[in-house]
């Protein structure tokens, strides 16, 4: 099956500092990536949506200046948490997905601790 | 708008007991219905799909009916085991282009 990574699994920064996200489909390209957060005990909830060399769509309530998405290649996708504060703290997942297809693939998370 | 509602966890089963998550969904027209698993560590992955009403989806021994009429696609095995152990996803995906998410639930697997 389809093998996404993410880096780092977990971090831990203070507030005000920012932190970058990577996520890379190991062994297939990505023409769209979604990126979620996902609260203790909640739902995973879609944050924005990217197309490999175009702009993001954020979900409304988001801000975009606050996460900013790259996803230069159909490989890889980052996210930047810019300016973090504590109530920034969440699991953060991408999950990537070919042109054409449903099916959704996920990476692992990554667990944001701002102090 | 689009939704999806699973029972709260956690649900705790001794081994080989039966299994049933209910999950409901709100949508317009006719949405593909998703169950995904997620196991301790490791990123969510597709456990089985029905995509029009009454197909039913199967894998690894789980199973889930896609019903319109109660707008249902409750998730069912007959046996579990330990290593079912792990969090599970009701999903749709209703014309749109990325998956909605119910709350997720915890199934715990006792030997």
């Amino acid at each position: 099956g389809a093998v996404v990574s993410q880096h780092p699994s977990w971090v831990i920064c203070k507030s005000g500092t920012s932190v970058k996200i990577e996520c890379r489909s190991l062994d297939f390209q990505a023409t769209t990536m979604f990126w979620y957060r996902q609260f203790p005990k909640q739902s995973l909830m879609l944050m924005a949506t990217s197309n490999e060399g175009s702009k993001a769509t954020y979900e409304q309530g988001v801000e975009k200046d606050k996460f900013l998405i790259n996803h230069a290649s159909l490989t890889l996708s980052t996210l930047t948490v810019t300016s973090a504060h504590p109530e920034d703290s969440s699991f953060y997942i991408c999950s990537p997905k070919l042109a054409g297809e449903e099916t959704q693939y996920f990476g692992p998370g990554t667990r944001l601790l701002v102090l | 708008g689009n939704s999806v509602t699973q029972m709260e966890g956690p649900v705790t089963l001794s081994e080989e007991a039966f299994l049933t998550i209910n999950c409901t969904y709100t949508a317009t027209g006719y949405p593909s219905l998703f169950w995904y698993v997620q196991y301790p560590g490791e990123g969510l992955q597709l456990l089985l799909k029905a995509t029009k009403a009454d197909d039913k989806g199967s894998n690894k021994g789980f199973e889930a009916t896609y019903r319109k009429e109660t707008t249902s696609f409750h998730l069912e095995k007959g046996s579990v085991q330990v290593s079912d152990s792990a969090v599970y996803f009701c999903a749709l995906i209703n014309g749109g282009t990325a998956l909605i998410f119910g709350k997720g639930t915890t199934l715990s697997v006792s030997s």
